[in-house]
């Protein structure tokens, strides 16, 4: 299947910081990147559409001054989180679809702690 | 509004069958997929259902029945590492996916 790659696997930061996750699609070209935001035992919550070439799309409630997402190219989506907060602390997960398909692959997940 | 349900938690056997259930209510329906997540890792791929019936892959196996709005993974001969959660997730007509908030796995000897 696809891979997509997402760096760092973790991050420690200081309340106030700003944190960059990269998420790359290593052997296709994704158009659309979709972030999501998991706290501990509850399901995933879609954040953002990453859409290449022009602004992203992020769902309600999403802070876009706060989150914000770049997708320069086919390959590569990432996030900023701005002027970290404790409660920003969760794990952030990216993935993509091929052209082709319908399944999404996923990142491996970036566990983000604020302290 | 869109909605998909499933158990919380279930407990199971090694050895054993399990059944997850999941409904859902949706604009629109693109497929229903099946995701595989342990603890603090990413979802990974298990299944995808867009017809009824019953899709079998191994020791997985889907179902899904559109009418009623409703689908279900079978897990044969568990293994301590399918300890996991499950996540269903179904795309509606804007090929949106729409989660679940996954059903933990328990697997006990």
């Amino acid at each position: 299947g696809a891979v997509v790659s997402q760096h760092p696997s973790w991050v420690i930061c200081k309340s106030g910081t700003s944190v960059k996750i990269e998420c790359r699609s290593l052997d296709f070209q994704a158009t659309t990147m979709f972030w999501y935001r998991q706290f501990p035992k509850q399901s995933l919550m879609l954040m953002a559409t990453s859409n290449e070439g022009s602004k992203a799309t992020y769902e309600q409630g999403v802070e876009k001054d706060k989150f914000l997402i770049n997708h320069a190219s086919l390959t590569l989506s990432t996030l900023t989180v701005t002027s970290a907060h404790p409660e920003d602390s969760s794990f952030y997960i990216c993935s993509a679809r091929t052209p082709a398909g319908l399944e999404a692959f996923f990142g491996q997940g970036t566990r983000l702690t604020v302290v | 509004g869109q909605n998909i349900d499933q158990p919380t938690e279930m407990t199971a056997t090694e050895g054993a069958i399990v059944q997850i259930n999941c409904t859902y209510q949706t604009s629109g329906f693109n497929g229903l997929f099946w995701y595989q997540q342990h603890a603090g890792e990413a979802p990974t791929f298990l299944s995808y259902n867009v017809l009824d019936g019953l899709e079998e892959k191994g020791r997985f196996s889907s179902f899904l029945s559109r009418s009623k709005g409703y689908s279900y993974l079978l897990l044969k001969e568990l293994q301590m590492k399918d300890s996991a959660s499950y996540l269903c997730a179904v795309m509606d007509s804007n090929y949106q996916l729409i989660w679940g908030a996954g059903t933990k796995l328990i697997i006990k000897p």
